[in-house]
């Protein structure tokens, strides 16, 4: 089973800066196999990102992702007061799917 | 547009089975990809547990295999989730949403029903 990682747990961050978050993988994933998600209180998730680069439909474009290997990261170019949300990554290159802990990025 | 709703009973006893429905709308089924369900302990991650094609293929999480049956009917446009002696620990929000694509396992999930908060108690 692959085993995601994601840090930080939570991130402090305010509205228009820039947000970094990582998630890694116990071993190597082809980036075409990774999604990245968003999920708000009381919501289901939303797909932001798949295949390691591209954005879902109707995805801002300040949400990208990169990284390849073990190592992948979502990034919020300048923070909307409606992306503070909890984030997953997510594989799919291997059975069982799995998903990441987690990162909560919050108002600071 | 696709949409998925969960129902089913919000409380099952311990030792039950938990039954669940995902009916979809604004897409066959039988024209999706795969079919998947994932569920969500309060204030906890997401655990994918079992995933369905139109056919029949189904792919299980290894974890949850010997508890879990996955099924679909096409003729209602709807996949169903059957989970075995519950416990407490199975208490969870249950999703259900569409594979996007399908490469050497279904693949990124979108999109998601709205969720089910299941509870397991006496």
């Amino acid at each position: 089973e692959i085993v995601l990682t994601q840090s930080p747990g939570t991130l402090s961050l305010s509205p228009g800066e820039r947000a970094t978050l990582s998630c890694r993988a116990s071993q190597s994933v082809s980036s075409i196999y990774l999604a990245w998600y968003q999920q708000k209180p009381g919501q289901a998730p939303r797909l932001l990102i798949y295949g390691a680069y591209s954005r879902a439909a109707g995805i801002p474009d300040r949400f990208s992702g990169s990284g390849s290997g073990t190592d992948f990261t979502l990034t919020i170019s300048r923070l909307e007061p409606e992306d503070f949300a909890v984030y997953y990554c997510q594989q799919y290159g291997d059975s069982p799917l799995t998903f990441g802990g987690g990162t909560k990025v919050e108002i600071q | 547009q696709v949409q998925l709703q969960e129902s089913g009973p919000r409380l099952v006893k311990p030792s039950e089975t938990l039954s669940l429905t995902c009916t979809v709308s604004g897409l066959s089924v039988s024209n999706g990809l795969y079919w998947g369900w994932i569920r969500q302990p309060p204030g906890k991650g997401l655990e994918w547990i079992a995933s369905i094609y139109h056919s029949g293929s189904t792919f299980y999480n290894p974890s949850l295999k010997s508890r879990v049956s996955i099924s679909i009917d096409t003729s209602k446009d709807q996949f169903s989730l059957n989970l075995s002696s519950v416990t407490a620990a199975d208490t969870a929000v249950y999703y259900c949403a569409r594979h996007r694509d399908y490469d050497i396992v279904p693949a990124q999930l979108d999109p998601w029903g709205q969720g089910l908060l299941v509870t397991v108690s006496s």
